[in-house]
Protein backbone atom coordinates (compact mmCIF):
# COMPACT_ATOMS: atom_id res chain seq x y z
CA UNK A 1 0.00 0.00 0.00
CA UNK A 2 1.13 3.54 -0.60
CA UNK A 3 2.38 5.44 2.41
CA UNK A 4 2.16 9.40 2.59
CA UNK A 5 3.31 10.74 6.11
CA UNK A 6 2.80 13.85 6.93
CA UNK A 7 5.05 15.07 10.17
CA UNK A 8 2.13 16.47 12.39
CA UNK A 9 -1.44 16.41 12.51
CA UNK A 10 -1.90 19.17 14.62
CA UNK A 11 0.52 22.42 14.80
CA UNK A 12 -0.32 25.37 16.40
CA UNK A 13 2.27 28.53 15.79
CA UNK A 14 2.25 31.84 15.90
CA UNK A 15 1.74 35.18 13.39
CA UNK A 16 4.49 35.83 11.73
CA UNK A 17 6.49 32.49 11.84
CA UNK A 18 8.52 30.77 9.27
CA UNK A 19 6.44 27.02 9.01
CA UNK A 20 7.72 24.21 8.07
CA UNK A 21 5.05 20.90 6.73
CA UNK A 22 7.12 17.96 5.70
CA UNK A 23 5.68 15.12 3.71
CA UNK A 24 7.39 11.78 3.03
CA UNK A 25 6.02 9.00 0.41
CA UNK A 26 7.29 5.40 -0.04
CA UNK A 27 6.37 4.39 -3.18
CA UNK A 28 8.34 6.12 -5.41
CA UNK A 29 6.25 8.82 -6.91
CA UNK A 30 7.50 11.28 -8.98
CA UNK A 31 4.36 13.57 -8.26
CA UNK A 32 3.62 15.26 -5.20
CA UNK A 33 1.14 18.08 -4.34
CA UNK A 34 0.07 20.46 -1.41
CA UNK A 35 -3.75 21.09 -0.99
CA UNK A 36 -5.48 22.89 1.57
CA UNK A 37 -9.00 22.18 2.50
CA UNK A 38 -11.62 24.80 4.39
CA UNK A 39 -14.69 24.06 4.91
CA UNK A 40 -17.14 25.35 1.84
CA UNK A 41 -14.05 25.59 -0.43
CA UNK A 42 -13.36 21.73 -1.33
CA UNK A 43 -9.72 20.84 -1.89
CA UNK A 44 -7.47 23.72 -3.25
CA UNK A 45 -4.11 22.96 -4.71
CA UNK A 46 -1.19 25.34 -3.48
CA UNK A 47 1.75 24.14 -5.19
CA UNK A 48 2.55 20.93 -6.95
CA UNK A 49 6.14 18.85 -8.23
CA UNK A 50 6.50 16.47 -10.77
CA UNK A 51 10.47 15.79 -10.17
CA UNK A 52 13.13 16.75 -7.70
CA UNK A 53 13.49 20.37 -7.93
CA UNK A 54 10.47 20.99 -10.23
CA UNK A 55 7.56 22.71 -8.91
CA UNK A 56 4.48 24.24 -10.36
CA UNK A 57 2.26 26.67 -8.68
CA UNK A 58 -1.16 25.76 -7.86
CA UNK A 59 -3.90 27.99 -7.35
CA UNK A 60 -3.01 29.45 -4.63
CA UNK A 61 0.71 29.64 -3.92
CA UNK A 62 0.50 33.61 -2.51
CA UNK A 63 2.29 33.45 1.10
CA UNK A 64 3.84 29.91 0.18
CA UNK A 65 6.69 28.12 -0.95
CA UNK A 66 7.62 24.71 -1.33
CA UNK A 67 11.07 22.57 -1.16
CA UNK A 68 11.51 19.06 -2.99
CA UNK A 69 15.27 18.45 -2.66
CA UNK A 70 14.85 14.27 -2.82
CA UNK A 71 12.00 12.44 -4.67
CA UNK A 72 10.45 11.17 -1.28
CA UNK A 73 10.12 14.39 0.50
CA UNK A 74 7.97 17.54 -0.39
CA UNK A 75 8.03 20.16 2.05
CA UNK A 76 5.28 23.32 2.57
CA UNK A 77 6.70 26.50 3.54
CA UNK A 78 4.72 28.92 5.02
CA UNK A 79 6.76 31.97 4.84
CA UNK A 80 5.53 34.35 7.73
CA UNK A 81 2.31 32.56 8.99
CA UNK A 82 -1.24 34.79 9.18
CA UNK A 83 -4.10 33.55 11.25
CA UNK A 84 -5.86 33.10 7.40
CA UNK A 85 -3.63 30.58 6.83
CA UNK A 86 -5.22 28.16 9.68
CA UNK A 87 -6.26 25.37 7.72
CA UNK A 88 -6.30 21.53 7.25
CA UNK A 89 -3.11 20.86 4.59
CA UNK A 90 -2.92 17.85 2.34
CA UNK A 91 -0.41 16.28 0.94
CA UNK A 92 -0.42 13.53 -2.39
CA UNK A 93 1.37 11.91 -3.88
CA UNK A 94 0.70 10.22 -8.12
CA UNK A 95 2.98 7.94 -9.93
CA UNK A 96 3.33 9.01 -13.32
CA UNK A 97 1.74 7.60 -16.73
CA UNK A 98 2.45 8.21 -20.38
CA UNK A 99 -1.92 8.17 -20.91
CA UNK A 100 -4.21 9.16 -18.23
CA UNK A 101 -3.24 10.11 -14.63
CA UNK A 102 -3.18 7.44 -11.44
CA UNK A 103 -4.89 8.39 -8.78
CA UNK A 104 -3.22 10.54 -6.29
CA UNK A 105 -2.83 9.01 -2.31
CA UNK A 106 -3.31 11.44 0.31
CA UNK A 107 -1.63 12.18 4.00
CA UNK A 108 -3.41 11.83 7.06
CA UNK A 109 -3.48 15.71 6.98
CA UNK A 110 -2.06 18.57 9.28
CA UNK A 111 -4.73 20.56 10.84
CA UNK A 112 -2.78 23.71 11.83
CA UNK A 113 -3.54 27.01 14.05
CA UNK A 114 -2.15 29.93 13.64
CA UNK A 115 -2.84 32.58 16.66
CA UNK B 1 -16.81 28.42 -14.61
CA UNK B 2 -16.48 26.05 -11.99
CA UNK B 3 -14.09 22.61 -13.98
CA UNK B 4 -15.97 20.08 -11.83
CA UNK B 5 -19.01 19.91 -10.23
CA UNK B 6 -20.73 17.91 -7.79
CA UNK B 7 -24.58 18.04 -7.04
CA UNK B 8 -23.74 19.63 -3.74
CA UNK B 9 -26.33 18.12 -1.30
CA UNK B 10 -26.68 17.23 1.13
CA UNK B 11 -27.88 13.80 0.33
CA UNK B 12 -29.51 11.84 2.61
CA UNK B 13 -30.93 8.45 2.03
CA UNK B 14 -32.45 5.63 4.43
CA UNK B 15 -30.48 2.41 4.78
CA UNK B 16 -30.78 -0.54 2.33
CA UNK B 17 -31.21 2.08 -0.39
CA UNK B 18 -29.21 3.04 -3.89
CA UNK B 19 -27.45 6.74 -2.89
CA UNK B 20 -26.51 8.20 -6.46
CA UNK B 21 -23.69 10.79 -7.17
CA UNK B 22 -22.78 12.62 -9.54
CA UNK B 23 -20.72 15.24 -11.32
CA UNK B 24 -19.91 16.67 -14.22
CA UNK B 25 -16.88 18.59 -16.31
CA UNK B 26 -15.64 20.97 -18.61
CA UNK B 27 -13.38 19.33 -20.63
CA UNK B 28 -14.00 16.88 -23.81
CA UNK B 29 -10.11 15.56 -23.61
CA UNK B 30 -10.43 14.30 -19.81
CA UNK B 31 -9.15 10.08 -19.46
CA UNK B 32 -9.24 9.83 -15.85
CA UNK B 33 -12.24 9.66 -13.44
CA UNK B 34 -11.94 9.07 -9.57
CA UNK B 35 -13.95 9.32 -6.72
CA UNK B 36 -12.84 9.50 -2.88
CA UNK B 37 -14.65 8.99 -0.01
CA UNK B 38 -13.77 11.71 2.92
CA UNK B 39 -14.97 11.20 6.76
CA UNK B 40 -15.25 14.28 8.91
CA UNK B 41 -12.04 15.23 10.04
CA UNK B 42 -10.03 12.57 8.13
CA UNK B 43 -8.23 12.53 4.47
CA UNK B 44 -9.75 11.71 1.15
CA UNK B 45 -9.82 7.96 0.49
CA UNK B 46 -9.70 6.55 -2.67
CA UNK B 47 -13.09 4.32 -3.88
CA UNK B 48 -13.30 4.11 -7.61
CA UNK B 49 -11.04 4.90 -10.90
CA UNK B 50 -12.95 4.69 -14.15
CA UNK B 51 -11.05 5.45 -17.89
CA UNK B 52 -13.89 3.80 -20.37
CA UNK B 53 -16.91 4.97 -21.20
CA UNK B 54 -19.09 2.77 -19.18
CA UNK B 55 -19.74 0.34 -15.57
CA UNK B 56 -17.48 -0.50 -13.54
CA UNK B 57 -18.61 -1.96 -10.27
CA UNK B 58 -16.32 -3.05 -7.09
CA UNK B 59 -18.49 -4.58 -4.86
CA UNK B 60 -21.86 -2.34 -3.55
CA UNK B 61 -20.13 0.54 -5.80
CA UNK B 62 -20.75 1.05 -9.45
CA UNK B 63 -19.09 4.32 -11.53
CA UNK B 64 -20.57 4.73 -14.34
CA UNK B 65 -18.68 7.54 -16.99
CA UNK B 66 -20.16 8.86 -20.18
CA UNK B 67 -17.61 11.22 -21.81
CA UNK B 68 -19.86 12.05 -24.76
CA UNK B 69 -22.23 13.80 -21.98
CA UNK B 70 -19.18 15.02 -19.74
CA UNK B 71 -20.97 13.18 -16.74
CA UNK B 72 -19.58 10.80 -14.42
CA UNK B 73 -21.38 9.06 -11.52
CA UNK B 74 -21.07 6.98 -8.10
CA UNK B 75 -23.89 4.45 -7.24
CA UNK B 76 -23.66 3.04 -4.12
CA UNK B 77 -25.97 -0.21 -3.69
CA UNK B 78 -27.63 -1.15 -0.26
CA UNK B 79 -26.41 1.77 1.24
CA UNK B 80 -24.86 1.63 5.07
CA UNK B 81 -24.71 4.12 7.80
CA UNK B 82 -20.90 3.31 7.77
CA UNK B 83 -21.23 5.21 4.05
CA UNK B 84 -21.98 8.66 5.36
CA UNK B 85 -19.44 10.71 4.21
CA UNK B 86 -18.20 13.48 1.78
CA UNK B 87 -17.58 11.77 -1.66
CA UNK B 88 -15.19 13.87 -3.84
CA UNK B 89 -15.03 13.40 -7.60
CA UNK B 90 -11.63 14.19 -9.40
CA UNK B 91 -10.74 14.25 -13.31
CA UNK B 92 -7.77 14.93 -14.78
CA UNK B 93 -8.81 18.11 -17.52
CA UNK B 94 -6.94 18.60 -20.55
CA UNK B 95 -4.30 21.61 -18.47
CA UNK B 96 -2.05 20.22 -16.10
CA UNK B 97 -2.76 16.50 -16.94
CA UNK B 98 0.61 15.96 -18.03
CA UNK B 99 1.82 16.77 -14.59
CA UNK B 100 -0.25 14.70 -13.27
CA UNK B 101 -2.75 17.30 -11.64
CA UNK B 102 -6.37 16.05 -11.13
CA UNK B 103 -9.23 18.96 -10.54
CA UNK B 104 -11.50 18.24 -7.46
CA UNK B 105 -15.25 18.92 -7.58
CA UNK B 106 -16.11 20.58 -3.64
CA UNK B 107 -17.91 17.23 -2.62
CA UNK B 108 -21.39 16.08 -1.98
CA UNK B 109 -22.00 14.92 1.37
CA UNK B 110 -24.10 12.09 2.12
CA UNK B 111 -25.80 10.51 5.42
CA UNK B 112 -27.31 7.42 5.47
CA UNK B 113 -29.81 7.28 8.47
CA UNK B 114 -30.99 3.58 9.73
Amino acid sequence: DVKVTQSSRYLVKRTGEKVFLECVQDMDHENMFWYRQDPGLGLRLIYFSYDVKMKEKGDIPEGYSVSREKKERFSLILESASTNQTSMYLCASSTRTTGGNQPQHFGDGTRLSIL
Amino acid sequence: QKEVEQNSGPLSVPEGAIASLNCTYSDRVSQSFFWYRQYSGKSPELIMSIYSNGDKEDGRFTAQLNKASQYVSLLIRDSQPSDSATYLCAVNLGRGSTLGRLYFGRGTQLTVWP
